[in-house]
């Protein structure tokens, strides 16, 4: 069964630090690209970082940029977000993604993340 | 940057169609995805390069794009697909992926 299995969220304080770690499973994971998409509550889907599949080509969101690292481990067919400087607006669930070259075919059930004094 | 116009909501009557709009500059030349959420559900793919349907997704569904505005078609709309439906491009100016604000679907 191809699976994402997302961990390493939780409640931290604003300025704080997370790491969120993505399981990858079910299929050849060095031959995809991922990505992080996040969710605040209420609210619409945000692309957060994306990686190919040799991490050659990295990429950020707008308001990630120099807060936000993606790095993967393809011989533990993981996928990782470190988070610095946190904010309120950070505040979501965040999925790990597959992508298809196109379109994000397989979601994680997300890493619920809080930042809040 | 680019960005996609999605309406918040539509409300349809069982048995009747579904037409879930994404409108975008020049939309019709690039590839659209489609996502469906459930409520306290993770996205699933619905819809890919503007009309492929994964497997898995009911025939019922279908897509196109034509200039701006880009198309989910649901025929037959039936109670489980009340959901959020979002559309999403890659910004190839920006390299970022481009999602539309969302549209919730309500089943009448």
């Amino acid at each position: 069964e191809v699976q994402l299995v997302e961990s390493g969220g939780g409640l931290v304080k604003p300025g704080g630090s997370l790491r969120l770690s993505c399981a990858a499973s079910g299929f050849t994971f060095n031959k995809y690209a991922m990505n992080w998409v996040r969710q605040a509550p209420g609210k619409g889907l945000e692309w957060v970082s994306s990686i190919s599949d040799g991490s050659s080509y990295i990429y950020y969101g707008e308001s990630m940029k120099g807060r936000f690292t993606i790095t993967r481990d393809n011989a533990k067919n993981s996928v990782y977000l470190q988070m610095n400087s946190l904010r309120a607006e950070d505040t979501g669930i965040y999925y790990c993604v597959r992508d298809q070259g196109g379109p994000l075919d397989i979601w994680g059930q997300g890493t619920k993340v809080t930042v809040s004094p | 940057s680019y960005v996609l116009t999605q309406a918040p909501s539509v409300s349809v009557a069982p048995g009747k169609t579904a037409n879930i709009t994404c409108g975008g500059n020049n939309i019709g030349s690039k590839s659209v995805h489609w996502y469906q959420q459930r409520p306290d559900q993770a996205p699933v793919l619905a819809m890919s390069y503007n009309s492929d349907r994964p497997s898995g997704i009911p025939e019922r569904f279908s897509g196109s794009t034509s200039g701006n505005t880009a198309t989910l078609t649901i025929s037959r709309v039936e109670a489980g697909d009340e959901a959020d439906y979002y559309c999403q491009v890659w910004d190839s100016r920006g390299n970022r992926w481009v999602f539309g604000g969302g549209t919730k679907l309500t089943v009448l």
